[in-house]
């Protein structure tokens, strides 16, 4: 299972918005709406926020929104702020002839100009 | 609050085996499936394996599979990672993972584990 692309980086000064694009293929994001999105600070572990294409898990700020057509799922954070400066990483479900799979992307660093 | 903690890393040279363990807490850890995933120094996130919440299904990622065992101690909420052959690749942050109720994504995070495969 080849790992999901993703732009290496992607930056906006705060107050923008920047939106982060996660390419897979029919057998992983274009099949399942469980693309999940990560959210990852320098030696932290991983923070999920965004699962199942869209939802927001409680205590994630609502500047956080995720959407999906095909094989392409898209994370955006709107009104940047210095504290959205990290790396994002999405994810999906891909079964592979009814054995479980799961695939990550190569993950997008964020910068807040 | 739900609480993972890895531990068991360290050095290991090509070849050899490694445990990793990972201590559940805060949630009813019978109830929920589990993943390892890991990361290499400076690069992204690599699924590893997941066991099913009663230890029946355990699948594993294409790098990993016939040199990784995972396993659960439901009665201690322990999970469990037993690693041979290991290759200087394999060297990475180890991170156990709580599934969602529904199954399909990693919920919760462990602070992780560092792993290195060096002679």
């Amino acid at each position: 299972q080849s790992a999901l692309t993703q732009p290496p980086s992607a930056s906006g000064s705060p107050g923008q918005s920047v939106t982060i694009s996660c390419t897979g293929t029919s057998s992983d994001v274009g099949s399942y709406n469980y693309v999940s999105w990560y959210q990852q600070y320098p030696g932290k572990a991983p923070k999920l926020i965004i699962y199942e294409v869209s939802e927001r898990p409680s205590g994630v700020p609502d500047r956080f929104s995720g959407s999906k057509s095909g094989n392409t799922a898209s994370l955006t954070v709107s009104g940047l702020q210095a504290e959205d400066e990290a790396d994002y990483y999405c994810s999906s479900y891909a079964s592979n002839n009814n054995i479980y799979n799961y695939v990550f992307g190569t993950g997008t660093k964020v910068t807040v100009l | 609050q739900v609480q993972l903690v890895e531990s068991g890393g360290g050095v290991v040279q090509p070849g050899r085996s490694l445990r990793l363990s990972c201590a559940a807490s805060g949630f009813t850890f019978s109830r929920y499936a589990v993943h390892w995933v890991r990361q290499a120094p400076g690069k992204g996130l690599e699924w590893v394996a997941i066991i099913s919440f009663d230890g029946t299904d355990k699948y594993y990622g294409d790098s990993v599979k016939g040199r990784f065992a995972i396993s659960r101690d439901n009665s201690k909420s322990m999970l469990f990672l037993q690693m041979n052959s290991l290759r200087p690749e394999d060297t990475a942050v180890y991170y156990c993972a709580r599934d969602s109720s529904s199954g399909y994504w990693p919920q919760y995070w462990g602070q992780g584990t560092l792993v290195t495969v060096s002679s």
